[in-house]
């Protein structure tokens, strides 16, 4: 069972460079999230869905486009790619829409932006 | 809004040491609660959660009570092993915009040490 995947792990970019982020769950489920790590600062949402076909804006959404084409897949692009975004980006999904939802999380894709 | 405040570390323990790590948070109504545990170069995955005051989450060793009227949810572990070496996020959920929002407190790295 390989839960959530994220591809690539690490990554590289200049400043205005444009990529896409690939997460992956096989476990069925209809929300899918991404948020993005940063020192000293927890993990903040970026998007999110609740189902195939919808996005939403999370708490930091500036700068980042989603997809959710598939149930299976949720897709964080990045048009122009800045300094500022230079972080940690993980992919979560969960399937019960209450407040008890435990959200499974992907090993994460380490960006750098020079 | 909500929020969660937890201890800041590093926290560095010898092994077999007893183990706490401070959690407050703020939020209206009844969230859960959550202990979310990211090992070196992995993703978070989910260590214990409390649905409702009182509760109390248990895993491997580690327990955290939801204390509504300090509105507190400290973890804690009566034996560390070098294994808990890792980075422990205190989050609460709340209903928001028909999905379940994660609020994260800011990480407390724990190094455990032989």
């Amino acid at each position: 069972n390989a839960g959530v995947t994220q591809t690539p792990k690490f990554r590289v970019l200049k400043t205005g460079q444009s990529m896409t982020l690939l997460c992956a769950q096989d476990m069925n489920h209809e929300y899918m999230y991404w948020y993005r790590q940063d020192p000293g600062m927890g993990l903040r949402l970026i998007h999110y869905s609740v189902g195939e076909g919808t996005t939403a804006k999370g708490e930091v959404p500036d700068g980042y486009n989603v997809s959710r084409l598939k149930k299976q897949n949720f897709l964080l692009g990045l048009e122009s790619a800045a300094p500022s975004q230079t972080s940690v980006y993980f992919c979560a999904s969960s399937s019960d829409p209450t407040p008890a939802d435990t959200q499974y999380f992907g090993p994460g894709t380490r960006l750098t932006v020079l | 809004g909500n929020s969660v405040t937890q201890m800041e570390g590093p926290v560095t323990l010898s092994e077999e040491a007893f183990l706490t790590i401070n959690c407050t948070y703020t939020a209206t109504g009844y969230p859960s609660l959550f202990w979310y545990v990211q090992y070196p170069g992995e993703g978070l995955q989910l260590l214990l959660k409390a649905t409702k005051a009182d509760d109390k989450g248990s895993n491997k060793g580690f327990e955290a009570t939801y204390r509504k009227e300090t509105t507190s949810f400290h973890l804690e572990k009566g034996s560390v092993q070098v294994s808990d070496s890792a980075v422990y996020f205190c989050a609460l959920s709340e209903r928001s915009g028909g999905y379940n929002k994660l609020i994260f407190g800011a990480g407390t790295r724990l190094a455990v040490h032989p």
